[in-house]
């Protein structure tokens, strides 16, 4: 069983539209992290969040921790073809983390 | 910035056959990390290792053993490769710290025949 589901699995969008990606958990996680992949690398964080209700923004990028701690979301606007990757949330809970399911988007020029 | 070096981008290998895949990192981690990448599944851990000479179980260590001789190097080991082990390997470390990211190597995409 995965921990951390995310949706949704596969996202196509033409370049300029808006998308929101969930990671979803009935855990509790002191922090999470999101990654994005690009095709033929490795993951690169992009943002950690701690508090629950914490919102940071990166560009056009705003990522949202759950007041629970359980989910988070990421919400991309205006997409660039550059934002072309797979999105990788993890939960860390202690000494225990978990990598969600992934999204894989791809945003059409 | 970090460098996370695994040593193969392709590897094909044979049914029975004995894999080592090498992964190096130069910024002095404590931490390093073997995961598969299989699509629906995400990433999931294999093998960490918190030091030299120390490894626990991650969630499939099933058919996979590994070292860790020196501080900046972690190999994975299949002992004898089967077909459902054709998978992208990544590699990870990170410095001691919850918070801490893991830093990535670009994968190994092994293809077991």
């Amino acid at each position: 069983t995965q921990l951390l589901e995310q949706s949704p699995q596969f996202l196509s969008i033409q370049e300029g539209e808006n998308l929101t990606v969930y990671c979803n958990s009935s855990s509790v996680f002191s922090s999470l992290q999101w990654y994005r992949q690009e095709p033929g690398e490795g993951p690169v964080l992009l943002v950690t969040v701690v508090t629950g209700g914490e919102v940071k923004k990166l560009k056009r990028l705003t990522f949202q921790f759950g007041d629970a701690r359980k989910d988070s979301s990421l919400h991309i606007t205006a997409a660039q073809p550059g934002d072309t990757g797979l999105y990788l949330c993890r939960g860390i809970a202690g000494n225990q983390f978990y990598f969600g399911t992934g999204t894989s988007l791809t945003v059409i020029p | 910035d970090v460098k996370v070096t695994q040593s193969s981008r392709y590897l094909v290998k044979r049914t029975g056959e004995k894999v080592f895949l090498e992964c190096v990192q130069d910024m002095d981690h404590e931490n390093m990390f073997w995961y598969r990448q299989d699509p629906g599944l995400g990433l999931r851990l294999i093998y960490f290792s918190y030091d030299v000479k120390m490894k626990e179980k991650g969630d499939i260590p099933e058919g996979y053993s590994v070292s860790r001789e020196k501080k900046e190097r972690f190999s994975l080991i299949l002992e004898s490769a089967s077909t459902n082990q054709t998978s992208m390997y990544l590699c990870a470390s990170k410095q001691g710290g919850s918070y801490q990211p893991q830093h990535f190597g670009d994968g190994t995409r092994l293809s077991i025949l």
